[in-house]
């Protein structure tokens, strides 16, 4: 059975500060994807990365894929309050779309 | 990017009723869709792909007497609960593929009375 680590599972921070959540495995994923949940919506898909060592960024949110595609990181620079949600780490693996979910990671970003 | 749109958004049903939770894709053709439960600060738990003309495929320890999924066309699925009870209250999500990343509705809040 695959499964996706995902860590920390709650964070609160200041606004300006950084951070840094992890989405680790044993198995190999062909792709991965990073969502943000806001209470009572469904996730929106933020990026997919598919190829090892791939990095994206998405104005001050970087996403990793790490070289052997078993994990994976998202950091956030300067966080702001609206930056405040559920983040979520998904590994696909060409099984018709299903999707392998981390535990997710609350974050609170306090003003 | 795509557009899942799920309906209702919320609803409140007495215990015993059925409840009926439509997921359709409104830009693009789903054969696959899948159905997600989800508790308040957690993460999302598949219960069921929804297979375009087939049977639904159930995750382990889901019933599937009691979340019917039926998928009649290329664009919508729908999950129905049936006899439900308390414990059934909860928020239901769906989601379909398209390209390179998953669409999700805006998620079903069941709350049983």
């Amino acid at each position: 059975t695959q499964l996706l680590e995902q860590s920390p599972q709650f964070l609160s921070i200041q606004e300006g500060e950084n951070l840094t959540v992890y989405c680790n495995s044993s198995s190999v994923f062909s792709s991965l994807q990073w969502y943000r949940q806001e209470p009572g919506e469904g996730p929106v898909l933020l990026v997919t990365v598919v190829t090892g060592g791939e990095v994206k960024k998405l104005k001050r949110l970087t996403f990793q894929f790490g070289d052997a595609r078993k994990d994976s990181s998202l950091h956030i620079t300067a966080a702001q309050p609206g930056d405040t949600g559920l983040y979520l780490c998904a590994g696909a693996n060409n099984q018709g779309g299903k999707l392998i979910f981390g535990q997710g990671t609350e974050l609170s970003v306090k003003p | 990017g795509a557009v899942v749109s799920q309906h209702p958004s919320w609803v409140i049903c007495k215990s015993g009723t059925s409840v009926k939770i439509e997921c359709r894709s409104l830009d693009f053709q789903a054969t696959t869709m899948f159905w997600y439960r989800q508790f308040p600060k957690q993460s999302l738990m598949l219960m069921a792909t929804s297979n375009e003309g087939s049977k639904a495929t159930y995750e382990q320890g889901v019933e599937k007497d009691k979340f019917l999924i039926n998928h009649a066309s290329l664009t919508l699925s729908t999950l129905t609960v049936t006899s439900a009870h308390p414990e059934d209250s909860s928020f239901y999500i769906c989601s379909a593929t398209a390209g390179m990343g998953a669409f999700f509705g805006q998620g079903t809040r069941l709350t049983v009375v």
